[in-house]
């Protein structure tokens, strides 16, 4: 089993649609978790971090299911500038680095 | 505005060549990390350090170097030792020691092509 793993889509959704993206993670000891938003051939940015059972921002809401390692990301009333690929990071606790391990990304595209 | 910078944002190198890419922070992070990002790929770590004159290899460490003599800069040398360079460069930061602990922030990357 990988150790991040993310379904990479594409998710096409119509605007106002709500999507959900999950993110499995191998490691039992991780207790961090984090999903970052790349744009097209830009640098990923910080959307969310998941310390606990939950966050939730805005139209976005990110959970933590520990029980069956997995963490997700809701988002509500989609909108174009949505349209993005979401990448989920886990830190490797315990591991020889006790760094972020990332998946490879779930692409989004929002249409009119 | 603190932040990371990175540069240049484009560079071309010919084969056998080594290049050094730049990242400079003013966050006070004390962690700093280097990725390397192919297309469809996740992020690979190449190398990080938590510490001044400290670092450690990452995932893809082979044909590359690092320094750290300064906490805000961690400069990445790609060598000609390494096979297929060709590739987008991330540099990230954290302001724990711990790795994994405290989320990454990323510089803009580098866009290295080996003609």
């Amino acid at each position: 089993r990988k150790e991040v793993e993310q379904d990479p889509g594409p998710f096409n959704v119509p605007e106002g649609a709500t999507v959900a993206f999950n993110c499995t993670y191998s490691n039992s000891a991780s207790q961090s978790f984090f999903w970052y938003r790349q744009d097209c051939r830009k640098e990923p940015k910080l959307l969310m971090s998941v310390y606990s059972s939950g966050n939730e921002d805005g139209r976005f809401t990110a959970q933590l299911n520990r029980a069956s390692q997995y963490i997700s990301l809701l988002i509500r009333d989609s909108k174009l500038s949505d349209s993005a690929t979401y990448l989920c990071a886990v830190n490797n606790y315990g591991g020889s680095q006790g760094n972020l391990i990332f998946g490879k990304g779930t692409k989004l595209s929002v249409k009119p | 505005d603190g932040g990371i910078t990175q540069s240049p944002k484009y560079l071309f190198r010919k084969e056998g060549q080594n290049v050094t890419l730049s990242c400079e922070q003013n966050l006070n992070h004390d962690a700093m990390y280097w990725y390397r990002q192919d297309p469809g790929q996740g992020l690979r770590l190449i190398y990080y350090s938590q510490i001044v004159n400290d670092f450690q290899k990452g995932d893809i460490a082979e044909g590359y170097s690092v320094s750290r003599e300064k906490k805000e800069s961690f400069p990445l040398t790609v060598t000609s030792a390494q096979k297929n360079p060709t590739a987008f460069y991330l540099c990230a930061s954290s302001i724990g020691t711990r790795g994994g602990w405290n989320e990454q922030f990323f510089g803009p990357g580098t866009r290295l092509t080996v003609l």
